[in-house]
């Protein structure tokens, strides 16, 4: 069974501090893709990577880098030099590509920045 | 180009009444999934729809149903509500299947149900 694990429930830092965001996954496919999205207080998920099972190539956008381990079987996500408006619930996601998946949910990890 | 738009987005309804709730997917998207977020639970996945038909279903008692148009709209229906049915309930539709592949979803803003 596929599953995803967000084991930190809150983070709080302070602004301008950097900070990692971790996600575990389980799955015995062999192709899968894992994602982030973030929600902001106002609600709606906004998709923000996706990865694919044979790119393991770390990804930076800006601020944001996402680190894949497919020996951990983990997908870590960091922020460097956090600012306030990076307070949001995180959820990292993974899913299949048989047409019966379903697109797994990690429970989110609510980030406080501190000013 | 239009997002996912949900409606209502804030309802108050009472134990035992009955609540349906939209979603307008983006154009050319043809799935149009549905989660129920609660502080404890997380994102709980409950149905998706793919050209009008029920694809995939999440463990919710049959009292949560929906259906989608032809047009890829759709709605959910809760029916004999439960005060635990209190939670913010979100659809994002996505061009293919959510769980398969790669295809990126892209929510609405949710309606948020309150039962008292």
């Amino acid at each position: 069974a596929q599953k995803v694990t967000q084991a930190q429930t809150e983070i709080s830092v302070v602004e301008k501090e950097d900070v990692t965001l971790d996600c575990v996954y389980e799955t015995r496919d062999t192709t899968y893709y894992l994602f982030w999205y973030k929600q902001p207080p106002s609600g709606e998920l906004v998709f923000l990577i996706r990865r694919n099972s044979f790119d393991e190539q770390n990804e930076i956008s800006g601020r944001y880098s996402w680190n894949f381990q497919k020996s951990t079987s983990s997908f870590n996500f960091t922020i460097t030099a956090s600012q306030v408006v990076d307070s949001a619930v995180y959820f990292c996601a993974l899913s299949g590509q048989s047409r019966d998946d379903k697109i797994i949910f990690g429970k989110g990890t609510r980030l406080h920045i501190l000013p | 180009k239009a997002g996912v738009t949900q409606t209502p987005r804030y309802l108050i309804k009472t134990r035992g009444q009955q609540v349906t709730l939209s979603c307008s997917p983006i154009s050319g998207h043809r799935s149009v999934s549905w989660y129920q977020q609660t502080p404890g639970q997380g994102l709980q996945f409950l149905f998706e729809y793919f050209s009008e038909t029920q694809r995939n279903k999440g463990n919710f008692p049959g009292r949560f149903s929906g259906r989608q148009f032809s047009n890829s709209r759709s709605e959910m229906n809760v029916s004999t509500l439960e005060l635990g049915d209190s939670a913010l309930y979100l659809c994002a539709s996505s061009f293919g299947l959510a769980g398969a592949g790669a295809n990126v979803l892209t929510f609405g803003a949710g309606s948020r149900l309150t039962v008292l």
